[in-house]
């Protein structure tokens, strides 16, 4: 059973640019989240997601970013014009149940020059 | 809103025993964690407590629950060079979401 995956491992993208980063949970999960880590932080909650709904957004900035968790295919994290701000460790994890242990993946370094 | 606070670095000898201390906030957290990050990698589930427990061993790890102090530590005995990480704890007192400590760094000398 394949662990929880990201891709891309690295993303470098200029201000103003747009980054997707994507997180296929555990076989037979179907809630994700969504957590930064700035440098040197711990990590922030940003999203839970069930498959086509949001459940708890509270940790999401208000603009730029989205998320998503269609029927079919990985849970993406959308961040617009990108900001140097928005450099960080981007992890996603998942479970089978809410409120269940959660496992998470290896993460997206994004990068903003 | 809930916190969760923890001290940033801790050197021990290799062989010794290493501490690592938690403080929250929230007393309806469920569970509480601790994971552990190696440079570059994600998170690695170490072990957990549930609220109603005051101590749990797993092998090397030792964690104690203070529920009245809302104090939570690890002890990993006979600390090894490959223990050296950063530490989490973490607490999920909203049931969906986990807010973590800012980290313990753990440096473990030759």
């Amino acid at each position: 059973n394949a662990g929880v995956m990201q891709n891309p491992r690295h993303l470098v993208r200029r201000r103003g640019q747009e980054a997707r980063l994507r997180c296929s949970p555990m076989k037979g999960h179907s809630h994700v989240y969504w957590y930064r880590q700035l440098p040197e932080e711990g990590l922030k909650f940003m999203v839970y997601l069930q498959k086509e709904n949001i459940i708890d957004e509270s940790g999401m900035p208000k603009e730029r970013f989205s998320a998503e968790f269609p029927k079919e295919g990985p849970s993406i994290l959308r961040i617009q014009q990108v900001v140097r701000g928005d450099s960080a460790a981007y992890f996603c994890a998942s479970s089978p149940f809410q409120g269940d242990e959660q496992f998470f993946g290896p993460g997206t370094r994004l990068t903003v020059l | 809103g809930e916190d969760v606070e923890q001290s940033l670095f801790l050197s021990v000898r290799e062989g010794d025993s290493s501490v690592i201390n938690c403080t929250y906030t929230d007393s309806s957290s469920t569970y509480l964690y601790w994971y552990k990050q190696e440079p570059g990698a994600g998170l690695q589930l170490l072990t957990y407590i549930f609220s109603n427990m005051d101590m749990k061993q797993d092998q090397r790890l030792t964690v104690l629950l203070n529920k009245k102090d809302k104090h939570l530590s690890l002890r990993i005995a006979d600390t090894q060079t490959g223990d050296s990480a950063i530490y989490f704890c973490a607490e999920n007192s909203s049931g969906d979401k986990l807010t973590f400590g800012t980290g313990t760094r753990l440096a473990v000398r030759p």
